[in-house]
């Protein structure tokens, strides 16, 4: 059965750089819609982006140039990057895989971004 | 961006009773060259990750109970929970995968009256 389960800090100060892991287990990494998507506490689902091969991401422009990802197949894992955070950032994020939406889920790790 | 629209923002429906649920998106999200609605809806309950119901608008996710269900083409579609059972109070999401940047509605919160 797949699980996916983030990993990181749960703490990042402003204006530094927020790194997530999410490690894939009983599957592989290959294919699919590998995704990260937050939800920042009193708001919605925000999708952040995702990969679907190596040389294959897409991002949500409303993070501007801030957001990266990454895979390790060796690994079987991928990783989000997040670059110059604010307490608007602060946000429960989830790793998923999407095929016709998205049926798995990590359990979610919540970042604060706070001094 | 694709703009989806959810209402109402929160409902109190008896036990036993239908709750419905509904998504509007600002621009269509049927794919006319497999007729699928890139459409799907999600349940959230706290501390858990969100859990898939519906796809392609009314396809329910293995495992889901019969009484959820989706409807709606283009640009208007609904959840319906045909007889709410205590273990159904969650918020409900829906998104849309027809297009990136992809978006979710705001969420509706369903209670018990």
């Amino acid at each position: 059965q797949l699980q996916l389960q983030e990993s990181g800090p749960g703490l990042v100060k402003p204006s530094e750089t927020l790194s997530l892991t999410c490690t894939v287990s009983g599957g592989s990494i290959s294919g699919h819609y590998w995704t990260w998507i937050r939800l920042p506490a009193g708001k919605g689902l925000e999708w952040i982006g995702y990969f679907y091969s190596i040389d294959t991401y897409k991002y949500n422009p409303s993070f501007k140039s801030r957001v990266a990802m990454s895979v390790d197949t060796s690994r079987n894992q991928f990783s989000l990057t997040l670059s110059s955070v604010t307490a608007a950032d602060t946000a429960v994020y989830y790793c998923a895989r999407g095929d016709n939406g998205y049926g798995i889920w990590g359990q979610g790790r919540l970042v604060t971004v706070s001094s | 961006d694709i703009v989806m629209t959810q209402s109402p923002d929160s409902l109190a429906v008896s036990l036993g009773e239908r709750a419905t649920i509904n998504c509007k998106s600002s621009q269509s999200v049927l794919y006319s060259s497999n007729n699928n609605n890139y459409l799907a809806w999600y349940q959230h309950k706290p501390g858990q990750p969100p859990k898939l119901l519906i796809y392609w608008a009314s396809t329910r996710e293995s495992g889901v109970p019969d009484r959820f269900s989706g409807s709606g083409s283009g640009t208007d579609f609904t959840l319906t929970i045909s007889s709410l059972q205590a273990e159904d109070v969650a918020l409900y999401y829906c998104q849309q995968y027809y297009r990136t940047p992809l978006t979710f509605g705001g969420g509706t919160k369903v209670e018990i009256k």
